[in-house]
């Protein structure tokens, strides 16, 4: 069974770096099959992509986030981890962290979808 | 603002059917599959359908989606109080590219 689970300071003030972890554990972020997202929520909001990367190291990010987040791989610890620099309030939200499942047929297009979730962690920015 | 168009609300009464709308355009549903996502209140969301109408294992037969166009759907039938949640349709968008959420959509049990 896969779980993941994020980690990391609550608190950030703004100007500085968000760093998180998510632990996966039941199956390896190298096996190939899968991508590995974060995702966020901002308070009483709806979800947002922060981004994905395949464990070859390439990672797509949302365009909105693209000049402040790095998604990364440590094979070695079977984690993922997200830094998003400079914050501001705006980025306080809860965090996930997801294996993602996407692929593309000529017939449908693409199918993305995150299965499963971590339960998420509230980072909230402030002096 | 989202790409994906959901109504904020919803609402039916136990045993009721309910639909959820998710709305977009050919650079997103129109030309790639939708997913629909369940949040339970102060819970990580849930998959509940994929590829349009695929239900996983453990998701029950009450639910289903369905896929017309630059349209979606979510069904909900003999509505539970436990259905009460935030639901989020979520497909690929070629104008980012990427994936983009709906806005999402809270369904009240009345």
């Amino acid at each position: 069974q896969v779980q993941l689970q994020e980690s990391g300071p609550g608190l950030v003030k703004p100007s500085e770096t968000l760093s998180l972890i998510c632990s996966v554990s039941g199956y390896s972020i190298t096996s190939g099959n899968y991508y590995w997202s974060w995702i966020r929520q901002h308070p009483g909001k709806g979800l947002e992509w922060i981004g994905y990367m395949y464990p070859s190291g390439n990672a797509h990010y949302n365009p909105s986030l693209r000049s402040r987040v790095t998604i990364s791989g440590d094979t070695s610890k079977n984690q993922l981890s997200l830094k998003l620099s400079s914050v501001t309030a705006a980025d306080t939200a809860v965090y996930f962290c997801g294996r993602v499942l996407l692929y593309y047929s000529e017939t449908n297009g693409y199918s993305i979808w995150v299965d499963p979730w971590g339960q998420g962690t509230l980072v909230t920015v402030s002096s | 603002q989202s790409v994906l168009t959901q109504p904020p609300s919803a609402s039916g009464t136990p045993g009721q059917r309910v639909t959820i709308s998710c709305s977009g355009s050919s650079s997103n549903i129109g030309g790639h599959t939708v997913t629909w996502y369940q949040q339970l209140p102060k819970t990580a969301p849930k998959l509940l359908i994929y590829t349009n109408n695929q239900r996983p294992s453990g998701v029950p037969g009450r639910f289903s989606g369905s896929k017309s166009g630059t349209s979606a759907s979510l069904a909900i039938s003999g509505l539970q109080s436990e259905d009460e949640a935030d639901y989020y349709c979520a497909t690929w968008d070629d104008s980012l590219p990427g994936p983009v959420f709906g806005g999402g959509t809270k369904l009240t049990v009345l």
